[in-house]
């Protein structure tokens, strides 16, 4: 069975410019959530979607957005890029057949802002 | 509302020695309780999970957990750590019929030869 799979895994972007990172979630699950890490901040929470709705979000500015696709894949959109914005972006899958599922995780996508 | 509190940014150990990873939780209602394991530049991944099956937790690696309801405590230990162990550990919890998972800060672990 073929795990969460981000794309891309390294991105160098320049200020000012956006951005899309790809989540394919694990086939089953239809809960996708979007984590940022930074060695300074830790693993903060951005946002989550189950069945194409935002269902929780984070304390992020608007510039942060993101959608999931009818067949759970999810994309996360940064507008303006800031060089605060360089982090290691991860997005795990759930299978929510009720509360307590745990989280399958990505590798992640790096992304460095220049 | 939900909080976790890891003890130690980073925690130190010799190999072979017993490794003690400390996680406080804090919640309203019964929670679902997580460790998840992080190697440099890679995912999370799943450790172990507490759901109220069994107080006392046995996970990948020779891991286990313990919870303590009067201490909202949910710590992690392995007997004798190896070199492989070295690593970043979060601790995670859910509010039983939540769906957000909340995240600890981290604690790194290293391991001496």
């Amino acid at each position: 069975k073929a795990g969460v799979t981000q794309t891309p895994r390294y991105l160098i972007k320049t200020r000012g410019q956006q951005v899309t990172l790809s989540c394919s979630p694990i086939s089953g699950h239809r809960s996708v959530s979007w984590y940022q890490q930074t060695p300074g901040q830790g693993l903060q929470f951005l946002f989550e979607y189950f069945s194409e709705t935002q269902r929780n979000k984070g304390n992020f500015p608007g510039r942060f957005s993101g959608r999931q696709f009818s067949n759970s894949r999810s994309e996360m959109n940064v507008s303006t890029l800031e060089l605060g914005d360089s982090a290691l972006y991860l997005c795990a899958s759930k299978r929510e057949t009720g509360s307590g599922s745990e989280a399958f995780f990505g590798q992640g996508t790096r992304l460095t802002v220049v | 509302a939900q909080s976790v509190t890891q003890l130690g940014s980073h925690v130190s150990v010799s190999e072979g020695a017993l490794v003690l990873l400390r996680c406080n939780y804090s919640s309203s209602v019964p929670p679902y309780l997580f460790w998840y394991v992080q190697y440099p530049n890679q995912g999370l991944q799943l450790l172990l999970k507490y759901t109220s099956a069994a107080t006392l937790v046995k996970g990948i690696n020779g891991f286990e957990a313990e919870f303590k309801k009067s201490e909202t405590s949910f710590h992690l230990t392995k007997p004798s750590a190896h070199m492989s162990d070295a690593a970043e550990y979060f601790c995670a919890v859910i509010e039983t019929g939540g769906f957000k998972t909340i995240f600890g800060a981290g604690t790194r672990l290293f391991v001496k030869a």
